[in-house]
């Protein structure tokens, strides 16, 4: 059975461009949530997404946005990259609707650096 | 808004002896409290978690954590150290509802070194 999944592994940009980072969730999952973790740091809640909406997000700026698809992957866009956005994101997906009590599983991350 | 506090950056203990990583939340109302563990270049892998019932939590590879209400902790433990064990450990919250209820919130993580 495989876990969450992620693509690519390593991206590297320079600023003001744009990237897409996505997600396979772990097979009977149906919400995902995306994460940054910065160097140092534990991770910060970026999004989560259910029922291909966006159902709660942290404190991030517009730039970065999502999406859900109906076999309930998930993609990260962030738009206008900053040297700031440099970090590893992670992608953790949980079954029944996100429920509270529920276990997120994350995947492996993709480390992106922005130059 | 909920928090976590990890006071320790970095515990260092010897193999076969007990160890203890501490944590310390924030939150409205109960809490729902989660341990991760980070290795070099790898994603976070679940150990446990604490959402109601008995306060003593048993989780993955001997680890297990102790819930103190009054203390607000989730204290990390494990009776005897692995060399397997070094890794970066991290502390999550989920509040049980209202806002931020489907996020988890970190705390910074304790770096454990086990010395053979």
């Amino acid at each position: 059975d495989a876990g969450v999944t992620q693509s690519p592994t390593h991206l590297i940009k320079t600023r003001g461009q744009q990237v897409t980072l996505r997600c396979s969730p772990k097979s009977g999952h149906d919400t995902v949530s995306w994460y940054q973790q910065a160097l140092g740091q534990g991770p910060q809640f970026i999004f989560q997404y259910y029922e291909e909406e966006e159902r709660q997000r942290g404190n991030f700026p517009d730039r970065f946005s999502g999406h859900q698809f109906p076999n309930y992957s998930s993609e990260l866009n962030v738009n206008a990259l900053l040297l700031g956005d440099s970090a590893l994101y992670l992608c953790a997906s949980s079954p029944s609707g996100g429920a509270r009590t529920d276990t997120q599983y994350f995947g492996p991350g993709t480390r992106l650096t922005v130059l | 808004a909920q928090s976590v506090a990890q006071p320790e950056d970095q515990v260092n203990v010897a193999e076969g002896n007990p160890l203890t990583v501490k944590c310390t939340y924030s939150v409205s109302g109960n809490p729902y409290l989660f341990w991760y563990v980070q290795y070099p270049n790898r994603g976070l892998q679940f150990l446990l978690k604490y959402i109601t019932g008995d306060n003593l939590v048993k989780g993955s590879y001997g680890f297990e954590a102790e819930f103190n209400k009054s203390q607000t902790s989730f204290h990390l433990k494990k009776p005897s150290a692995l060399v397997s064990d070094s890794a970066l450990y991290f502390c999550a919250v989920r509040p049980y509802s209202g806002a931020g209820s489907y996020q988890l919130t970190f705390g910074k993580g304790t770096k454990l070194s086990v010395i053979p």
